[in-house]
């Protein structure tokens, strides 16, 4: 099965702090993805990953940033935390078979609440 | 920007009923999609993926999907009171934003006992 593992599943920080979120995934897929969840708005994509050292920038990337070293080490990473990023935060994974890519398989998510 | 577009909820249907999801997208070149489950504060998980036009089945769930028409849909049947879900489309779009997984916002059901 593949597993997709996210560092934290509760995290409480202050305005300000610097936030590492982590996922790392163990099934050698290409791709991964973060989302934040927010009531009403849905599943919204941050940031993109092809592959290693590569990335893209989603809907939302404003105050986030990424780092992917290794292929199943996907990072993201807040600046300087605000309360408008109080959210669930979902890290997924997925790879491409022929010319379609599969589906995505996510961890089990982070809610993340900024004081 | 593309666009994923769900029938807005909630959704409620007797146990044993047809429950019908919908879901609409804006970029014709589309070429994979995907329903998923979501249960309170879980993540989501996938149940069908639709790659062509046509029916695909799997047990009690049929994913329908219209590229001329840009919509995809799920039909659960017999539903059960365990399929009380939000239920997402996601969309992943064709041409240079290929790399792109857009969702829908969901639609809640609930199957009543």
């Amino acid at each position: 099965d593949v597993k997709v593992t996210q560092s934290s599943r509760y995290l409480v920080k202050r305005t300000g702090e610097k936030v590492f979120l982590e996922c790392v995934q163990d099934m050698d897929h290409e791709n991964m993805f973060w989302y934040r969840q927010d009531p009403g708005l849905g599943l919204r994509l941050i940031y993109f990953s092809y592959d290693v050292k590569m990335k893209e920038k989603g809907d939302i990337p404003e105050g986030y940033s990424v780092s992917r070293e290794k292929k199943e080490r996907f990072s993201l990473i807040l600046e300087s935390a605000s309360t408008n990023q109080t959210s669930m935060y979902l890290c997924a994974s997925r790879t491409l078979q022929g010319s379609l890519y599969t589906e995505a398989f996510f961890g089990q998510g982070t809610r993340l609440t900024v004081v | 920007q593309k666009e994923v577009e769900q029938n807005s909820g909630p959704l409620s249907v007797p146990e044993g009923a047809i429950a019908s999801l919908n879901c609409t997208y804006s970029d014709r070149v589309s070429q994979s999609f995907f329903w998923y489950r979501q249960y309170s504060g879980k993540s989501p998980e996938l149940i069908m993926s639709i790659y062509s036009n046509g029916d695909k089945e799997d047990g009690r769930f049929t994913a329908q999907l219209n590229k001329a028409s840009q919509y995809v849909s799920l039909l659960i049947r017999d539903s059960q009171p365990s399929d009380s879900a939000t239920y997402l489309c996601a969309v992943n779009w064709g041409g240079g934003s290929n790399y792109k997984l857009t969702f829908g916002k969901g639609t809640l059901l609930t199957v009543n006992p």
